[in-house]
């Protein structure tokens, strides 16, 4: 168990909907990672929030948003989904704001998300 | 700019035959570099990690790892598979000034009992 957790685990809707997925970090860290895996893509870093800010952005669409809140939990927001939307969607966690040797990163189990 | 490649999407070994898995990075600065282990419906766990502190890595399960700046590798070994190594493993680096992570496309393992 990383300590990072993840909901839903499962989530199935349907093209042109919005979904929210939530990961909470492990306790002390402030970084939260948000990544993208599907089997054509493999693993895609989406973004990346430090204490509430936005920190780095991989290939994150436009439809795509995130937030870290005071808590430090984060949201990602997917909208007018697609079917190439469908992957499973892994959150990590870390303690400073760089990824490095010493900031590894702990990745939580992931939600798969369906688009029918 | 970072990166890595993985060689070899699927490799098969026997059990308690040596585990070879191929990573090359290419990075501008001195990079971090990560192996990272995905069992089956579960989440990424760390392996092992590069700190500069030395080349040879050791990691957990008996993985170790090896830098070396000349070739641009840090390949993934193990003197002797065992069958709960099946899973998928991915490399990963990061510059030092940066913040993104960047995942190779990983390495599928299957042991042959």
């Amino acid at each position: 168990d990383s300590g990072v957790t993840q909901t839903p685990k499962h989530l199935i809707t349907a093209t042109g909907q919005r979904v929210t997925l939530r990961c909470s970090p492990r306790s002390g860290d402030l970084s939260v990672y948000w990544y993208q895996q599907s089997l054509d893509q493999g693993l895609q870093f989406l973004i990346q929030y430090y204490n509430g800010e936005e920190r780095a952005k991989g290939n994150i669409l436009e439809r795509f948003s995130a937030q870290q809140f005071p808590d430090l939990h984060s949201e990602l927001n997917l909208s007018s989904l697609e079917l190439g939307d469908s992957a499973l969607y892994f959150c990590a966690s870390s303690p400073g704001p760089t990824p490095s040797s010493y900031n590894e990163q702990f990745f939580g189990p992931g939600t798969r998300l369906t688009v029918l | 700019a970072q990166s890595v490649t993985q060689l070899g999407s699927h490799v098969s070994v026997s059990e308690g035959a040596l585990v070879l898995l191929r990573c090359n990075y290419s990075s501008s600065v001195p990079p971090y570099l990560f192996w990272y282990v995905q069992y089956p419906n579960q989440g990424l766990q760390l392996l092992l990690k590069y700190t500069s502190a030395a080349t040879l890595v050791k990691g957990i399960n008996g993985f170790e790892a090896e830098f070396k700046k000349s070739e641009t590798s840090f390949h993934l070994t193990k003197p002797s598979a065992h069958m709960r190594d099946a899973a998928e493993y991915f490399c990963a680096v990061s510059g030092n000034t940066g913040n993104q992570f960047y995942f190779g496309t990983g390495t599928s393992l299957t042991v042959i009992p």
